[in-house]
């Protein structure tokens, strides 16, 4: 089983439309979340942590369930540049500080 | 944004030849990562440095050696090339926020 696991989608949605991705991580340990974009044949950019209370970022809201142990990205007004692949990551051993990625969900957005 | 920087950003390669690519970074972060990104499996982790001379495995790292002479370089060798390292290496920083700031990649072949 996956540390950190992913619906690779893709999930096509037109221009506006509210899309939701969720990310299930098995340890519960698990200190410190995040999601990253990444941009077809770019590199993962930091796109928001997760905090325990939840936080919002313009368009963007990001839940953690603890109990549950699964992430959620929440996208408002979806734009076409929203378009790319969103990685689910998390900070399992903080000894060393390495991040464990899921494999990531791409996003289409329609115009 | 950080600086850092990855070379090459592209090589072909024969199997059996060693490969080394370069990690370098402008801003003294203690940490750095290498990478490696695959179809379905997600970025993976292959060494880690928490400070000169100061390196550790990753889950991936059979085949790969590293050195860190220097805060500012981080080196991934392939000692050997075989076609499953074929690949895109992704090199990544951070300090002290465990959010990482990656390199823009190195695309790696081996034939």
């Amino acid at each position: 089983r996956k540390e950190v696991e992913q619906d690779p989608g893709p999930f096509n949605v037109p221009e506006g439309a509210t899309v939701a991705f969720n990310c299930t991580y098995s340890n519960s340990a698990s200190q410190s979340f995040f999601w990253y974009r990444q941009d077809c044949r770019k590199e993962p950019k930091l796109l928001m942590s997760v905090y325990s209370s939840g936080n919002e970022d313009g368009r963007f809201t990001a839940q953690l369930n603890r109990a549950s142990q699964y992430i959620s990205l929440l996208i408002r007004d979806s734009k076409l540049s929203d378009s790319a692949t969103y990685l689910c990551v998390v900070n399992i051993d903080t000894g060393r500080r390495a991040l464990t990625f899921g494999s990531g969900t791409r996003l289409q957005v329609q115009p | 944004d950080a600086g850092i920087t990855q070379s090459p950003r592209h090589k072909v390669t024969e199997t059996g030849t060693p490969v080394t690519l370069r990690c370098h970074q402008t801003e003294n972060h203690r940490y750095m990562y290498w990478y490696r990104q695959d179809p379905g499996h997600g970025l993976r982790l292959i060494h880690y440095s928490y400070g000169v001379k100061d390196t550790d495995k990753g889950e991936v790292s059979d085949g790969y050696s590293v050195s860190r002479s220097k805060t500012e370089d981080f080196l991934l060798t392939l000692e050997s090339a075989t076609s499953s390292q074929t690949s895109v290496y992704f090199c990544a920083i951070t300090e002290g926020n465990y959010g990482y700031t990656f390199g823009s990649g190195t695309r790696l072949t081996v034939v």
